[in-house]
């Protein structure tokens, strides 16, 4: 069965560190990727998303994410991390054969200390 | 913010008891899911509709059925209420140019509890 993971549950980080939460998805087909966030107490909002050309993709606040084929791959990356980017931070992959069928990540909290 | 409501917003409800969600949508939207979350699971899709009177069944869908009778409303229903059901669901669309190249806009989620 498809299925996404990601390794990391719970991340503390102090102000100013950078960040890379991993995400490995288990499907062969064509995908489209996706990072989500959700703030305490707030419903999910994308952060960005792959679906062609450049592996490497740009979303808001200063995210990127790298799609790397080979290794079934798509992390998130932020150079310095600020206080308000707490929150959970969920990877989902678009199945393109099973009508549009979103499956997302367990999720990884991450903490970052003032 | 896409216009999607979800009613009701928090419900408490008895074990064997029916209980139906909805979800409206005034974007007119072909593709609509239901999602529960539960810590450590993230979000599992229940199921999903890609049209009227079209949908498909998600991860975890025994125990629910649902029903898009028009384009703006998918109704999530539990037969029989179990306790396994307490959970966070939430609704999401998204546009008909094909989910695939279309982020998910989501609800803003109903908590239902079942004693």
């Amino acid at each position: 069965a498809q299925s996404v993971s990601q390794h990391n549950h719970h991340v503390i980080l102090s102000e100013a560190a950078s960040l890379e939460l991993g995400c490995n998805y288990s499907y062969g087909g064509t995908v489209n990727l996706f990072w989500y966030v959700q703030y305490p107490g707030q419903h999910l909002q994308l952060l960005l998303k792959y679906f062609s050309g450049d592996p490497l993709v740009k979303g808001i606040k200063g995210f990127e994410a790298e799609f790397i084929k080979s290794k079934f791959s798509f992390n998130l990356r932020k150079p310095s991390v600020q206080w308000s980017d707490t929150a959970e931070y969920f990877c989902a992959v678009i199945l393109y054969n099973q009508g549009g069928k979103l499956i997302f990540g367990q999720g990884t909290e991450l903490s970052v200390k003032p | 913010d896409a216009g999607i409501t979800q009613s009701p917003r928090h419900k408490v409800t008895e074990t064997g008891t029916p209980v139906t969600l909805r979800c409206h949508q005034t974007e007119n939207h072909r593709y609509m899911y239901w999602y529960r979350q539960d810590p450590g699971h993230g979000l599992r899709l229940i199921h999903y509709s890609y049209g009227v009177k079209d949908t498909d069944k998600g991860e975890v869908s025994d125990g629910y059925s649902v029903s898009r009778s028009k384009t703006e409303d998918f109704l999530l229903t539990l037969e029989s209420a179990t306790s396994s059901q307490t959970s966070v669901y939430f609704c999401a669309i998204s546009d008909r140019q094909g989910s695939y190249n279309s982020p998910l806009h989501f609800g803003n989620g109903t908590r239902l509890t079942v004693t």
